[in-house]
């Protein structure tokens, strides 16, 4: 159960697009479509921005768009705004257990 | 609205018990299968254990295996986890959260801080 791969931060000006990759194992990732991420702001609770790989749940800005590509899973935030600063997990379902990312931090310039 | 409530953390010194409760309401309690997360100070996201809708099956982290047990009582829209055997590695931010169809978690509720010290 070893924790997905992401870089520790990434960083953006306002209006550019960031990708933060997500890499993993052809027994979590590269096995099944049931890759989330989340997003949370310091103090708050984590809420989810894809699900699926590629969906959004309603409600959630369509700058968030997330693919996956073999054992590495990717969410971009295009048009990056000051609110979208916040630490970026992403979560997958392998063999009736859930493995998260390490975490990513954007910083927004 | 959708909503869960998370309660009973606290201090509690190593190898002693508590449990966490997780109050749901705004949903069919019983029509969804329950997480529990955790998030050490200044760590990030890790799964502790899940239970389906009827409570039939249930799976636990490795770190937590054999000490936590998870429980529902779909009477009471309500989720718990039972930690026994706490260790200071345990001291965490506790979120319970929905889990929709094996895809995604949410809602999560605010989360409970146990701290694990002597």
């Amino acid at each position: 159960q070893s924790a997905l791969t992401q870089p520790a931060s990434v960083s953006g000006s306002p209006g550019q697009s960031i990708t933060i990759s997500c890499s993993g194992t052809s027994s979590d990732i590269g096995s099944y479509n049931l890759l989330s991420w989340y997003q949370q702001h310091p103090g708050k609770a984590p809420q989810v921005i894809i699900y699926e790989g590629n969906e959004r749940p309603s409600g959630v800005s369509n700058r968030f768009s997330g693919s996956k590509s073999g054992n590495t899973a990717s969410l971009t935030i295009s048009g990056l705004q000051a609110e979208d600063e916040a630490d970026y997990y992403c979560c997958t379902y392998a063999s009736s257990t859930y493995i998260f990312g390490s975490g990513t931090t954007v910083t927004v310039l | 609205q959708v909503q869960l409530v998370v309660s009973g953390g606290g201090v509690v010194q190593p190898g002693r018990s508590l449990r966490l409760s997780c109050a749901a309401s705004g949903f069919t309690f019983s029509h969804y299968t329950m997480v529990w997360v955790r998030q050490a100070p200044g760590k990030g996201l890790e799964w502790v254990t899940f239970i389906s809708s009827d409570g039939g099956s249930k799976n636990f982290a490795d770190s937590v295996k054999g000490r936590f047990t998870i429980s529902r009582d779909n009477s009471k829209n309500t989720v718990y986890l039972q930690m026994n055997s706490l260790r200071v590695e345990d001291t965490a931010v506790y979120y319970c959260a929905r889990d929709v169809s094996v895809n995604w978690f949410g809602p999560w509720g605010q989360g409970t801080l146990v701290t694990v010290s002597s």
